[in-house]
């Protein structure tokens, strides 16, 4: 199947400093890719859509000034956790479909946030 | 607002049980279904998925769920589990407009032990 890249797969950061993970669909153009948050025992949580060439859709409750989106090219979306807290420490996952239907999931990117 | 419950939390199985892990959905239109797996260390896969047709869907390593349009069920079967089967697994669902944005369920972790 089609793959999705994650980098970095684990972060450590001070709290205050502003961390981008990088998404990247290796064998395919993606023109929409999907940023998740999974907390703890529970389900993964959508943030955002990230749109190819504009302006990222936020879900509800998300704070679009704080996990700042940017889908650059056909194959490249990046999450810019700004100014982050100890509470966005959290596993961030990414997706991208290749448009038939299905979804391919990146490795995940786990941020800690001293 | 769509929503996907699990109603199993933790599932303990010996190997060659069988296993039937529930999941239901609120939305009253037509949607695509879809079970994922995340072993251990791993990013999430797709397990199988319904879009149309045969309700009864069958996926990889020996996985199949039916879809039951009447009671909004997709429940994911497998008549023999192996411990290889340790993982969490994730209900998913997307409204029949294209592969948009997946709701996920809360999630069911599987321990099967030899």
């Amino acid at each position: 199947g089609a793959v999705v890249s994650q980098h970095p797969s684990r972060v450590i950061c001070k709290s205050g400093t502003s961390v981008k993970i990088e998404c990247r669909s290796l064998d395919f153009q993606a023109t929409t890719m999907f940023w998740y948050r999974q907390f703890p025992k529970k389900s993964l949580m959508l943030m955002a859509t990230s749109n190819e060439g504009s302006k990222a859709t936020y879900e509800q409750g998300v704070e679009k000034d704080k996990f700042l989106i940017n889908h650059a090219s056909l194959t490249l979306s990046t999450l810019t956790v700004t100014s982050a807290h100890p509470e966005d420490s959290s596993f961030y996952i990414c997706s991208a479909g290749t448009g038939l239907g299905e979804l391919f999931f990146g490795e995940g990117s786990r941020l800690t946030v001293l | 607002a769509q929503s996907v419950s699990q109603h199993n939390h933790h599932v303990i199985l010996s190997e060659a049980a069988s296993l039937e892990l529930g999941c239901n959905y609120s939305y009253g239109g037509t949607v695509n279904l879809f079970w994922y797996v995340q072993y251990p260390g791993q990013h999430l896969q797709l397990l199988l998925k319904y879009f149309s047709g045969d309700p009864l869907v069958k996926g990889i390593k020996g996985f199949e769920a039916e879809f039951i349009k009447s009671k909004f069920s997709f429940n994911l079967r497998k008549p023999s589990v192996q411990w290889s089967d340790t993982a969490e697994y994730f209900c998913a669902v997307t409204m029949n407009t294209g592969f948009q944005k997946l709701v996920f369920g809360t999630g069911t972790r599987l321990l099967v032990s030899p």
